[in-house]
């Protein structure tokens, strides 16, 4: 069973658009909520975390939100770069194991 | 100030092999996690360690197994290669068990033939 769910394999925007990844949770009793970023022949790397706590955090260009009762995540960047260009994994932590727990990510591709 | 560091990069192993991979955790770092990440699918947890103890497991078959050393190092070994264990190996280091600021290796990509 997924207890992390990113629905859409890949994103496709125009360079200073938004993009906006989404990420569905099972079990509200995750601590926190993590996005990673990773490049081909790279490990991920952490760009932005939010706690259960809060609804919100920003970071630059980089927003991510948090809707508990929906159990939803989403990660906005604006304006989009074709640096960004990217596999984005969400990550959940908590509960009942302390451990990162992984979606299978989404492919943003960010067009000049 | 390095990162994790994993060796090697890459490996081709053939069916009933047995293979070891290696990982330096970043400094100051003393917990490590291993990640199974097959093609098209999210790193998937295998196992972490914290003083020298495997601490949690993830879905995986006793033909994985690790250690870690006094110097938080570690060390992922899997018996009896599948064609399905074919994935890319990302360890992991964090300051603790309880702390979600993990910082990944490049990985290893094991092919099995």
């Amino acid at each position: 069973d997924q207890q992390v769910k990113q629905n859409s394999p890949s994103l496709s925007v125009q360079e200073g658009r938004i993009s906006i990844l989404n990420c569905d949770y099972t079990n509200s009793m995750f601590d926190y909520f993590l996005w990673y970023k990773k490049y081909p022949a790279e490990g991920p790397t952490f760009l932005i975390s939010i706690s259960s706590i809060k609804d919100k955090n920003e970071d630059g260009r980089f927003t991510v939100f948090l809707n508990k009762s929906a159990k939803h995540l989403s990660l906005h960047i604006v304006p989009s770069q074709p640096g960004d260009s990217a596999v984005y994994f969400c990550a959940v932590f908590g509960g009942s194991n302390y451990k990162l727990t992984f979606g299978k990510g989404t492919l943003l591709t960010v067009n000049p | 100030d390095a990162g994790v560091t994993q060796s090697p990069t890459h490996l081709i192993k053939t069916r009933g092999q047995q293979v070891t991979l290696r990982c330096s955790p970043k400094s100051g770092h003393d917990t490590v996690s291993w990640y199974q990440q097959a093609l098209g699918q999210g790193p998937q947890f295998i196992f972490q360690y914290y003083e020298e103890e495997e601490r949690q497991r993830g879905n995986f078959p006793d033909r994985f197994s690790g250690h870690q050393f006094p110097n938080y190092s570690s060390e992922l070994n899997v018996n009896a290669l599948l064609l399905g264990d074919s994935a890319l190996y990302l360890c992991a280091s964090s300051l603790a068990p309880g702390t979600y600021g993990y910082t990944f290796g490049s990985g290893t990509r094991l092919t099995v033939v």
